[in-house]
């Protein structure tokens, strides 16, 4: 299986600061001949379930704002919110869908200091 | 508007059984594969199961496999998970999410149904 490891666990950053996620999997989810990443990114607000943001590591969802960015290839990921809003407190997952099982990262809390 | 509603968890003692239902509207149900992806309550997202269009594929995390299995009724736009053999680590808000192909591999997952608690205990 293909473990997810996001790091930090949580983070507080100030309102209009930048919050940085990573992500890192155990084992390359880029597909060589397509030269696609098989990662995707969610956020989950409290009480809600979990709601697409990008796909293909970059590829941002519709109606996902442009303060976030994804990026990475291989084994590294990195989610950036470029300025943090108050509706961005959330927790941020990242998926891997380049094999079976399909597998989630722990999870970063993303919360205002 | 995609809509997926989630039903059908409850209470249930070790050992016993219980189905989820996963009703879907807004789209072309049978063009796409389905799964369902659990929270244990305050922890993070596991995937559970899947289910291709045709249900020609079918598969499980091993956390469930022979104890779980997913179902679906393409006439009724309607996903299941019929859950035997319940454990206490089964404890989990259920969720029922949209594949974007009609394959199990390769998911990601939008939307997702709010949910459905299901609690094993005595």
């Amino acid at each position: 299986d293909i473990v997810m490891t996001q790091s930090p666990d949580s983070l507080a950053v100030s309102l209009g600061e930048r919050a940085t996620i990573n992500c890192k999997s155990s084992q390359n989810v880029l597909y060589s001949s397509s030269n696609k990443n098989y990662l995707a990114w969610y956020q989950q607000k409290p009480g809600q379930p979990p709601k697409l943001l990008f796909t293909w590591a970059s590829t941002r969802e519709s109606g996902v704002p442009d303060r976030f960015s994804g990026s990475g290839s291989g084994t590294d990921f990195t989610l950036t919110i470029s300025s943090l809003q108050a509706e961005d407190v959330a927790v941020y997952y990242c998926q891997q869908y380049y094999s079976m099982p399909l597998t989630f990262g722990g999870g970063t809390k993303v919360e205002i200091k | 508007e995609v809509q997926l509603v989630v039903s059908g968890g409850g209470l249930v003692q070790p050992g016993r059984s219980l189905r989820l239902s996963c009703k879907a509207s807004g789209f072309a149900f049978d063009d796409y594969s389905m799964h369902w992806v659990r929270q244990a309550p305050g922890k993070g997202l596991e995937w559970v199961s899947g289910i291709s269009w045709n249900t020609d594929d079918i598969d499980y995390a091993d956390s469930v496999k022979g104890r779980f299995t997913i179902s679906r009724d393409n006439g009724k736009n309607s996903l299941y998970l019929q859950m035997n053999s319940l454990r206490p680590e089964d404890t989990a808000l259920y969720y029922c999410a949209k594949g974007p192909l009609t394959t199990v591999t390769s998911s990601w997952f939008a939307p997702w149904g709010q949910g459905t608690l299901v609690t094993v205990s005595s």
